[in-house]
């Protein structure tokens, strides 16, 4: 089955940085990429997502790149703000299939 | 639509009891997962149902956890009997199946606590 690593567990920035959280991933046939923001006490939401045709993507501040050779996905946030504050999950998907699995997550901490 | 709907919020219990999660899927999605969260182990797939009929549930850890789904509109899981290390918050998340991927939506969690 899929195993998807994230790193780092956390992440602490000053406000106005940016933050920049790896995930890898093990099954060559995977093509979807999704990434979920968790605020304390509440659900994942889905932030942004990244098909296995697409080498990036960007909305707003936030943005995506995929590198299918090396199964390798990010996310960079830019212009970091407290309310970017919050655990975020990479997860991967294979086609054919409609299981999510998941990175342990990453905690960002952003300082005023 | 008002989202995937979970129940109840929160569920003290004692060991051994028996515990029942209930889930109700976005309308017209055909896809349902059971996941536990820990900080331990983060997000973990308990089992994954595809037009009502369960696919994976090689991540449902023992026999005392089971999950059905009578209906596109319903799904439970069920733990019997409960034990402490099954504290955790239960998250139930639907989809439209695709070959492509789509999102999927969780509910708001079941936080139980066995003591």
């Amino acid at each position: 089955g899929e195993n998807v690593e994230q790193h780092p567990s956390t992440l602490s920035v000053q406000e106005g940085d940016s933050a920049v959280i790896k995930c890898t991933y093990s099954d060559s046939a995977s093509n979807y990429f999704p990434w979920y923001k968790q605020e304390l006490g509440k659900r994942p939401q889905l932030i942004i997502d990244i098909r296995s045709n697409v080498g990036e993507k960007k909305d707003q501040r936030i943005a995506v790149t995929l590198n299918k050779t090396a199964k390798h996905f990010s996310l960079h946030i830019t212009e970091t703000q407290p309310e970017d504050s919050a655990v975020y999950f990479c997860a991967a998907t294979s086609s054919g299939y409609s299981t999510l699995t998941f990175g342990k997550g990453t905690m960002l901490l952003v300082s005023p | 639509d008002a989202g995937v709907i979970q129940s109840p919020r929160h569920e003290v219990t004692e060991m051994g009891q028996e515990v029942t999660l209930r889930c109700k899927p976005i309308s017209g999605h055909n896809s349902l997962f059971w996941y536990r969260q820990t900080m331990m182990r983060g997000l973990e797939l308990l089992i994954y149902f595809n037009n009502n009929v369960p696919i994976d549930d090689s991540g449902m850890p023992e026999d005392r956890f089971s999950a059905k789904m009578p209906n596109a509109s319903f799904s439970t899981l069920k733990i019997q009997p409960s034990e402490p290390r099954d504290s955790a918050v239960y998250f139930c998340a639907s989809n439209l199946f695709s070959a492509i991927g789509t999102e999927a939506f969780f509910g708001q969690g079941t936080r139980l606590t066995v003591v």
